[in-house]
């Protein structure tokens, strides 16, 4: 079956760059129209889009934080790689990557991820 | 968020509620809805995909459907366990991604 799980820091100072790293089973990256999601959700907000990168490294982001966002995957690891720079303290959320399909919203999700950006 | 979704639902044991999910002609006019609940603490599941497709293992008391550009997903048969954030989102051709509604809180009173 599909799984996908997420790790990273729990703590980023602001100003920082934030490295999630997303390990998958269950499906392969190079396998046409497959793609890999993040999403975030603030605590007690709505989910957010960030970004997808696809079999065939397509990428998209969301178009107010493209400037800062970076998606790369690394297919012999099942692998997928989120960077966001320039962190802040309303960054803080739960991170999430998905499994999706090409352009379509996300199916399986992660367990996600808490960061929070504090001094 | 590029989607509105109602901020609160409600009903009782064994009715039928529906949330509402509205947007426009180039996300829900032009692509297909998918649905997730989120119930407290937990990450999203995938409740109906392709507008009115249910992933097995999700009840048939779910159900979704669109028509032009807003969607509604339908739960019949309410129960306590149902209790749970749902939000709607689909892909958006002009903004080149996936946008979200703002989510439903659904009570089961």
């Amino acid at each position: 079956q599909i799984t996908l799980k997420e790790s990273g820091p729990t703590l980023v100072k602001p100003t920082q760059t934030l490295t999630l790293t997303c390990t998958f089973s269950g499906f392969s990256l190079s396998s046409n129209g497959v793609g890999v999601g993040w999403i975030r959700q603030p605590p007690g907000k709505a989910l957010e889009w960030l970004g997808v990168i696809y079999w065939n490294d397509d990428k998209r982001f969301s178009p107010s934080l493209k400037s800062r966002l970076t998606i790369t995957k690394d297919t012999s690891k099942n692998q997928v790689v989120l960077t966001m720079t320039n962190m802040d303290p309303v960054d803080t959320a739960t991170y999430y990557c998905a499994h999706s399909h090409l352009w379509e919203p996300v199916d399986y999700w992660g367990q996600g991820a808490l960061v929070t950006v504090s001094s | 968020s590029v989607l509105t979704q109602p901020p609160s639902a409600s009903g009782t044991p064994g009715q039928r509620v529906s949330i509402s999910c509205s947007g426009s002609g180039s996300n829900i006019g032009s692509n297909t809805v998918t649905w997730y609940q989120q119930l407290p603490g937990t990450a999203p599941n995938l409740l109906i995909y392709s507008n009115n497709q249910r992933p097995s293992g999700v009840p048939d008391r779910f159900s979704g459907s669109k028509s032009g550009t807003s969607a509604s997903l339908a739960i019949s048969g309410l129960q306590s366990e149902d209790e749970a954030d749902y939000y709607c989102a689909a892909w958006d051709d002009s903004l080149n991604g996936v946008v979200f509604g703002g989510g439903t809180e659904l009570t089961v009173l």
